[in-house]
C-alpha cells in the first residue's frame, strides 16, 4: 500500500523555538492523525483531524487537515525540552492506516 | 483505568521458536491492530481485527498469525517462518474502523 512521505526526517532546534513538519500522500485520507513517540514507548495521539481545511490546536501544537486531502502539518510553538521524541503522521481510511516514517526532533536547552 | 496492555516489554527467544505477544484492551473497542516497527521507519500493519472472531491480513502479514476470540484480546503470534522478527511490535485499538487508534506501549522483541 501506499506510504506517507513526512518531512524533515530529523530536525535540531534551540528551546523556544518553533517547529514545522509536514506529511504528504499520493492519495487521500478521510482522516489525519499526528502521534508522538517517546523511545521505547507506544505512540500517543496528540491530534485527530476529521475534515479538510480543518486546523486544530492542542496547547502549543497545531496541526492543520490540507484542502486537498492528501496532506497535513504540524506546527509546534515554543519549544521546550519535552517535546523531544519521534513525531509520526497517519492517514486513515476506514480499516487502512498508514504512517509516516517520523520526524525525530532533538531541543536544545 | 482504561487502557490497552502489552506484555511483556522485553521478549527474547531462540531462533526457529514461535512466540505469542499479548495484547489486552478495556476500552470496550471493536477493532484492534497488529503494527511492526524498525528503526528509522514507520509503522507497517500487521494484521488487524474488526470484531470478534474475525481478522484481515495487513501489509506484512507473512509469518505472523493473529486470533481473536474474545473482544477484549488480540495476541500475536510470531512463527519461525518470519525471516526477520527481531523488532519492535505495537497493538492498537479503536471504536471503530473510522476513529483514531490508541497505542499500548509495545514490545521489544529480540530473536538471537
Amino acid at each position: 500500500g501506499q506510504q506517507l512521505n513526512q518531512s524533515p526526517q530529523s530536525m535540531f532546534i534551540q528551546e523556544g523555538e518553533d517547529v514545522s513538519m509536514n506529511c504528504t500522500s499520493s492519495s487521500i485520507f478521510n482522516t489525519w492523525l499526528w502521534y508522538k513517540q517517546d523511545p521505547g514507548e507506544g505512540p500517543v495521539l496528540l491530534i485527530a483531524l476529521y475534515k479538510a481545511g480543518e486546523l486544530t490546536s492542542n496547547g502549543r501544537l497545531t496541526a492543520q487537515f490540507g484542502i486537498t486531502r492528501k496532506d497535513s502539518f504540524l506546527n509546534i510553538s515554543a519549544s521546550i525540552p519535552s517535546d523531544v521524541g519521534i513525531y509520526f503522521c497517519a492517514g486513515r481510511n476506514n480499516n487502512d492506516m498508514r504512517f509516516g516514517a517520523g520526524t525525530r526532533l532533538t531541543v536544545k536547552p | 483505568d482504561g487502557g490497552i496492555t502489552q506484555s511483556p516489554k522485553y521478549l527474547f527467544r531462540k531462533e526457529g521458536q514461535n512466540v505469542t505477544l499479548s495484547c489486552e484492551q478495556n476500552l470496550n473497542h471493536d477493532a484492534m491492530y497488529w503494527y511492526r516497527q524498525d528503526p528509522g521507519q514507520g509503522l507497517r500493519l500487521i494484521y488487524y481485527s474488526q470484531i470478534v472472531n474475525d481478522f484481515q491480513k495487513g501489509d506484512i502479514a507473512e509469518g505472523y498469525s493473529v486470533s481473536r476470540e474474545k473482544k477484549e484480546s488480540f495476541p500475536l503470534t510470531v512463527t519461525s517462518a518470519q525471516k526477520n522478527p527481531t523488532a519492535f511490535y505495537l497493538c492498537a485499538s479503536s471504536i471503530d474502523r473510522r476513529q483514531e487508534a490508541f497505542f499500548g506501549q509495545g514490545t521489544r522483541l529480540t530473536v538471537v
